[in-house]
């Protein structure tokens, strides 16, 4: 059984432009999780989807957003990048029971 | 507010001697509590959970975690350290949320350096 994918691995943008980073859930999982973490610390919790709506979402300024699609594979977008949004952004799969990571988008900005 | 708390920000262990990586929540009625490691550059790797039953758990790797109720913890641990043990463990709670769902809540981490 495949895990949950993120695409891409790396990714290298220009301050004030746009980053779109992608999920893939383990099949059977409804429910998306996005998560920040920058310089190796702690996890920030962004977004949380389930059944394509979004159910939460953490203290992040609107260019911070995001979709569920109907196979539930989950884009996030962060519009006008700073210098500060340079971390690894993980997305996390649930069947609501227990969650499982993905390896991650390391996302640089110059 | 329900949430977890890790109090260690780094745990340092020699080799060989056992290790405890501590967890305490705050959450209204049963939780479900995780333990979850990332290695560098990496995602989070789940390592072990509870929902109910043996208040001892096991894990992958040689890890086990123990829910002590009284004292609202979930302390992750292990017998002998390994230094490939060295990683950023994560404890994580699972609590309900409106409309019937239910939210992963993480802790703030705790760094483990495994020493030779």
């Amino acid at each position: 059984e495949a895990g949950v994918t993120q695409s891409p691995t790396h990714l290298i943008k220009t301050r004030g432009q746009q980053a779109t980073l992608r999920c893939s859930p383990i099949s059977g999982h409804t429910s998306v999780y996005w998560y920040q973490q920058a310089l190796g610390l702690g996890l920030q919790f962004l977004l949380w989807y389930d059944e394509g709506e979004e159910r939460n979402r953490g203290n992040f300024p609107p260019r911070f957003s995001g979709r569920q699609f109907p196979n539930y594979s989950s884009e996030l977008n962060v519009n006008a990048l700073e210098l500060e949004d340079s971390a690894l952004y993980l997305c996390a799969s649930s069947n609501r029971a227990e969650a499982f990571f993905g390896q991650g988008t390391r996302l640089t900005v110059v | 507010a329900q949430s977890v708390a890790q109090p260690e920000d780094q745990v340092n262990v020699a080799e060989g001697n056992p290790l405890t990586v501590k967890c305490t929540y705050s959450v209204s009625g049963n939780p479900y509590l995780f333990w979850y490691v990332q290695y560098p550059n990496r995602g989070l790797q789940f390592l072990l959970k509870y929902i109910t039953g043996d208040n001892l758990v096991k894990g992958s790797y040689g890890f086990e975690a123990e829910f002590n109720k009284s004292q609202t913890s979930f302390h992750l641990k292990k017998p002998s350290a390994l230094v490939s043990d060295s990683a950023l463990y994560f404890c994580a709670v699972r609590v309900p949320f409106s409309g019937g769902y239910n939210k992963l809540i993480f802790g703030a981490g705790t760094r483990l350096a495994v020493h030779p």
